[in-house]
């Protein structure tokens, strides 16, 4: 009963630093999301994966790059980390069926800080 | 430009009582709406979703009101308890792709 599994959930890095965030879900979901939650700016959608094969960017994809790598897992990279992307980064699932009533699915989150 | 707006980062209110959390939106494209709740060091969960279609869902304590025509959305919690004391997020889909508000910080006091 895993639901959507983020790892790691916390990281420190130093400005320039490159890291890969994971994300997998085991309930067959097709869409698969990448937020960032920010004090006073909510969760704000980074980039996102409609189906296994297809990436595309949400409202702050810049020094963010992604990977579908099958329908279970969808990781996010920083290549040189800046102290802007200190955040704690969500990722979550959907049916992704284009069925009206679509939810999200979060994992727990990953507390990035960048000194 | 934030689609989805919460004015109210905060709200405090006393055990037993109502809790109003207001939501705006700015795009009338939305058709779907949910409120997550999310409790710190946790992901936020699905709590209750309205269609376009309707001005009402309910479920248990928890009820939802859509006025379209305002592009205003609430939540009520009624009666609140203090379990519900964490941050709800309005959210709308828009063909998978889901906007967030900033959030509002619910505080049931015993």
């Amino acid at each position: 009963n895993a639901g959507v599994t983020q790892t790691p959930k916390f990281q420190v890095l130093k400005t320039g630093q490159s890291m890969t965030l994971q994300c997998a879900q085991d309930m067959n979901h097709n869409s698969m999301y990448w937020y960032r939650q920010d004090p006073g700016m909510g969760l704000r959608l980074i980039y996102y994966s409609a189906s296994e094969g297809t990436t595309d960017k949400g409202e702050v994809p810049n020094g963010y790059n992604v990977s579908r790598l099958n329908k279970r897992e969808f990781s996010l990279r920083l290549e040189s980390a800046a102290p802007s992307q200190t955040s704690v980064y969500f990722c979550a699932s959907s049916e992704g069926q284009g069925g009206w009533d679509e939810k999200l699915f979060f994992g727990s989150g990953t507390q990035l800080s960048v000194l | 430009d934030q689609q989805v707006k919460q004015n109210s980062p905060s709200l405090s209110v006393q055990e037993g009582r109502i809790s109003i959390l207001n939501c705006d939106y700015t795009n009338s494209m939305f058709d779907y709406f949910l409120w997550y709740k999310k409790y710190p060091a946790e992901g936020p969960t699905f709590l209750i979703s309205i269609s376009s279609i309707k001005d009402k869902n309910e479920d248990g304590r928890f009820t939802v009101f859509l006025n379209k025509s305002a592009k205003h959305l609430s939540l009520h919690i009624v009666p609140s308890q203090p379990g519900d004391s964490a941050v709800y997020f309005c959210a709308a889909n828009n063909f998978n792709k889901f906007y967030f508000g900033s959030g509002t910080k619910l505080n049931v006091k015993p």
